[in-house]
């Protein structure tokens, strides 16, 4: 069955660059478009970006100076590094899959997500 | 401001039908979709397209679009609705995603 599962550490420090992995279980990262998507703590959620299909990363406008999204094809990783965090940036983290099969985008499979904070 | 805009909150009695909209410009260019969280749990994809449900979601949740404001129908809620409900669509203001604020529902 198709799972998503992420790990990273949890606390981080002013200033420090928050790195969070996700491994895609019963599937294959290729073809697909991924992304990351964050919600503080009783809040919404916001959308970090995405490495879609053609290996493009496209950034939210508000993110795109401090955010990187990779895709290690041989070891079946995405990656989602976030520099210079501060207390503003503590979050649960989504990655999850952006699926276009017939032309119309949508997040179809969700990670268990990894609560992410930034305290001194 | 947030791109989409969606009510707060919402009630709806147990077994009635509520609507639930998201309004933007983002909508006259593109489908939204719309996701479910419950709390504790990861947003669950229950509509996107024109109206179209992933496996497993119940026939009662239905969308639609018109103009700018997209909307999800919930035909006879159940207590098990009850959650946080958030739209969500590219933008219209350039190569990203915008989710709405979420509206929450509650089932009395």
């Amino acid at each position: 069955q198709e799972h998503l599962q992420q790990w990273g550490a949890g606390l981080l420090k002013p200033s420090e660059t928050l790195s969070l992995m996700c491994a895609f279980y019963g599937g294959s990262f290729t073809g697909h478009s991924w992304t990351w998507i964050r919600q503080p703590p009783g809040k919404g959620l916001e959308w970090i970006g995405e490495f879609d299909h053609t290996a493009t990363t496209n950034y939210s406008p508000s993110l795109k100076s401090r955010v990187s999204i990779s895709l290690d094809t041989s070891k079946n990783h995405l990656s989602l590094r976030l520099n210079s965090v501060t207390a503003a940036d503590t979050a649960v983290y989504y990655c999850a899959r952006v699926s276009r099969s017939d032309g119309y985008s949508r997040f179809d499979l969700w990670g268990q997500g990894t609560l992410v904070s930034v305290s001194s | 401001s947030s791109e989409l805009i969606q009510d707060p909150l919402v009630t709806v009695a147990l077994g009635q039908t509520v609507t639930i909209t998201c309004q933007g410009d983002s909508h006259r260019s593109y489908y939204a979709s719309w996701y479910q969280q419950r709390p504790g749990q990861a947003p669950l994809l229950v509509i996107f397209g024109k109206n179209s449900r992933p496996s497993g979601i119940p026939d009662r949740f239905s969308g639609s679009n018109s103009g700018g404001t997209a909307s999800l129908t919930i035909t006879g809620a159940q207590p098990e609705d009850e959650a946080d409900y958030y739209c969500s669509s590219r933008s219209s203001r350039g190569n990203h995603y915008v989710f709405g604020p979420g509206t929450t529902v509650t089932v009395l």
